[in-house]
């Protein structure tokens, strides 16, 4: 099955710089990368997604890269605010017949220091 | 902006004791799934439900764990026996059957029920 590894973990920065968190997956068949959002106790809040048939997308101040080839995506954040503070998660799912399963990221901990 | 429901809130029951879940789904949605989340660990899938059946489960979803739609509106998941390691957030999520367009593939997630066995 698939296999999508997140990395860092955690992830300070201070605000207005950038952050950025890269992710893998296993299953060359995935073509669909959802990004969510989760802070405390809450919901997984799609921020933005990319699909396999493109390289870039960008969003304000949020953007995604997809390598198909090297298997790699990441997220992008500028000019980061306090709000941004929260866990991220990447994941990877494919469409198989119509069904399909979202396999997330271990996650980051974004703290932005004001 | 629909959303997708989830009760109760928080669910404190005693091992071995059932418990069911309950989910309302975006109206037009006909893809559902069920996700837990142990505190401080990733969201892991556990079912996908389409057309009255469980269309794939993970290895997490044994024998103690069923899904129903028992009418039009809600998507249950219920454990049977609860044990210690079934605490956590369990997320319900509704995907919509369009064909093409930008909603096709986005899963929409409920506020979770934290479930509580002590």
């Amino acid at each position: 099955g698939e296999n999508v590894e997140q990395h860092p973990s955690t992830l300070s920065v201070q605000e207005g710089d950038s952050a950025v968190i890269k992710c893998t997956y296993s299953d060359s068949a995935s073509n669909y990368f959802p990004w969510y959002k989760q802070e405390l106790g809450k919901r997984p809040q799609l921020i933005i997604d990319i699909r396999s048939n493109v390289g870039e997308k960008k969003d304000q101040r949020i953007a995604v890269t997809l390598n198909k080839t090297a298997k790699h995506f990441s997220l992008h954040i500028t000019e980061t605010q306090p709000e941004d503070s929260a866990v991220y998660f990447c994941a990877a799912s494919k469409d198989s017949g119509g069904y399909q399963k979202v396999t997330f990221g271990t996650g980051t901990k974004l703290q932005v220091i004001p | 902006e629909p959303e997708v429901t989830q009760t109760p809130s928080h669910q404190v029951t005693q091992m071995g004791q059932e418990v069911i879940l309950r989910c309302v789904p975006i109206s037009n949605h006909l893809y559902f799934y069920w996700y837990r989340q142990i505190l401080g660990q990733k969201v892991e899938f556990l079912v996908s439900f389409y057309n009255n059946e469980i269309s794939e489960k993970s290895e997490i979803f044994d024998d103690q764990f069923s899904v129903e739609r028992p009418d039009g509106s809600n998507f249950t998941l219920k454990i049977r026996s609860t044990k210690l390691e079934d605490s956590a957030m369990y997320f319900c999520a509704s995907r919509t059957l369009g064909a093409s367009g930008r909603t096709k593939n986005i899963q929409y997630f409920g506020a979770g029920t934290r479930l509580s066995v002590l």
